[in-house]
């Protein structure tokens, strides 16, 4: 069972539509859980961070943690165009400084 | 505030040459990384310091990869003897101190392309 797993997609939505991005885990210890952001040929940008089970919302952006179900999502509400990306799940498997495993990626399209 | 930065950005070299690749992570992040990503493949961990010292090197691909940090700041990252399976992008990436409360969240510079002939 791989560390991190992503569907890679692509997914594609239309514009204005709500995209849901999943990621599952197979470490039950693991803390921290990130989102990135990966345009092509750019390198990943973090646009959210959850540590705790629930929903944490930043703009059109809510991460979802179910640690129990070792699950974790990423909801892009009111899709863009410019939202076409590669999205990277990544998780750390305790706390303070360590590396962060990372998905393969989930290419989101989004459709005008 | 300025950002890690890399270099450089590209770089070409040919196969038996020797590479290094430099970076500069955020100001006051302590921890540094080092990650290649492949054409269309995930990221692959490589090396991660905190301060000057190396916990965890498990990711070097062989003994041809080696890096250093000094001073707590920049990294460079050193290939040897470089075979075509080396070309990648290179990744390099920063943290926050353990103190912050939010050590884990990375930050990445825009990374150097590395081309072997």
């Amino acid at each position: 069972q791989k560390e991190v797993e992503q569907n890679s997609g692509p997914l594609s939505v239309p514009e204005g539509a709500i995209a849901s991005l999943n990621c599952t885990y197979s470490d039950r210890g693991s803390q921290s859980f990130f989102w990135y952001r990966q345009y092509s040929g750019k390198s990943p940008e973090l646009i959210m961070s959850i540590y705790s089970n629930g929903d944490k919302e930043d703009g059109r952006f809510t991460a979802q943690l179910n640690k129990a179900s070792q699950y974790v999502s990423l909801l892009i509400r009111d899709s863009q165009p410019s939202d076409s990306a590669t999205y990277l799940c990544a998780v750390n498997k305790r706390s303070g400084y360590s590396t962060l495993t990372f998905g393969k990626g989930t290419m989101l399209l989004v459709s005008p | 505030g300025a950002g890690v930065s890399q270099s450089p950005s590209n770089k070409v070299t040919e196969k038996g040459k020797d590479v290094e690749l430099r970076c500069d992570p955020i100001s006051g992040h302590t921890a540094l990384y080092w990650y290649r990503q492949s054409l269309g493949q995930g990221l692959e961990f490589l090396i991660y310091f905190q301060g000057n010292s190396a916990p965890d090197k498990s990711g070097l691909p062989s003994d041809r990869f080696s890096a250093e940090r000094t001073g707590g700041s920049v990294s460079t990252l050193t290939i040897q003897r470089t075979q075509q399976e080396d070309s990648a992008v290179y990744l390099c990436a920063s943290s926050f101190p353990l103190t912050s409360g939010r050590p884990n969240e990375q930050y990445f510079g825009p990374g150097t392309r590395l081309t072997v002939t």
